[in-house]
């Protein structure tokens, strides 16, 4: 099956650009998510993008796609202390079968 | 629209209990996927329902169990609880499997507790 890595831990300012990275392994993935978890909730999907695709961009959010070197990576413009939580990289592999989520990184944003 | 709802939001139980867990679907939505969240092993797919039927499975012993209803909703079992079955329990509904960018939409999961 897939492999979805993403590093643990992030520390920025508040204003300042977050980026938040992943690698996938499968060369077959068709869609690449990115989901927000606050403390005690669920899942929240942020945006996504398709595989023939290389940038999306939605409001302070950018998601750069890199397919030859199966790297995603989020991008939070003037991070705020609001968007402190946990992020998750996911892929759609397996013919649109199964998602895979990688161990999610902890963002933190000091004031 | 109402977001995906689960019941109930924590469980306490003992080992060798069993548990069923509850998920309703957002309206129209007639995919529910099932996930168990743990510190150690992240976020790990249980099964996922698609018309009342199991479309797909994760790796997880005979314990875990799930059923779609007709309405959507679905429930999970877990029989003959373990310490390690103690996670967050999250179900994700989408319209339907395999459409366009298949958008998964979770509830705020399920706690369950076992002593």
């Amino acid at each position: 099956g897939e492999d979805v890595e993403q590093s643990l831990f992030l520390s920025v300012r508040e204003g300042d650009s977050s980026v938040i990275n992943c690698t996938y392994t499968d060369s077959s993935s068709t869609y690449l998510y990115w989901y927000k978890q606050e403390p005690g909730a669920g899942l929240q999907l942020l945006t996504y993008i398709f595989s023939n695709m290389d940038m999306k961009q939605d409001q302070r959010l950018t998601v750069l796609l890199n397919k030859k070197d199966k790297h995603l990576s989020l991008r939070i413009a003037d991070t705020q202390t609001g968007d402190s939580a946990i992020y998750f990289c996911a892929s759609l592999g397996d013919n649109f079968n199964k998602f895979y989520f990688g161990s999610g990184t902890k963002l933190n944003v000091k004031p | 629209k109402a977001g995906v709802t689960q019941t109930p939001r924590y469980l306490i139980k003992t080992r060798g209990q069993q548990v069923t867990l509850s998920c309703s679907p957002i309206s129209g939505h007639r995919s529910v996927s099932w996930y168990q969240q743990t510190p150690g092993q992240g976020l790990q797919f249980l099964f996922e329902y698609f018309s009342e039927t199991q479309r797909n499975k994760g790796n997880f012993p005979g314990r875990f169990s799930g059923r779609q209803f007709s309405n959507s909703r679905s429930e999970m079992n877990v029989s003959t609880l373990e310490l390690g079955d103690s996670a967050l329990y999250l179900c994700a509904s989408s319209v339907m499997p395999g459409q366009f960018s298949y958008e998964q939409y979770f509830g705020p999961g399920t706690r369950l507790t076992v002593t």
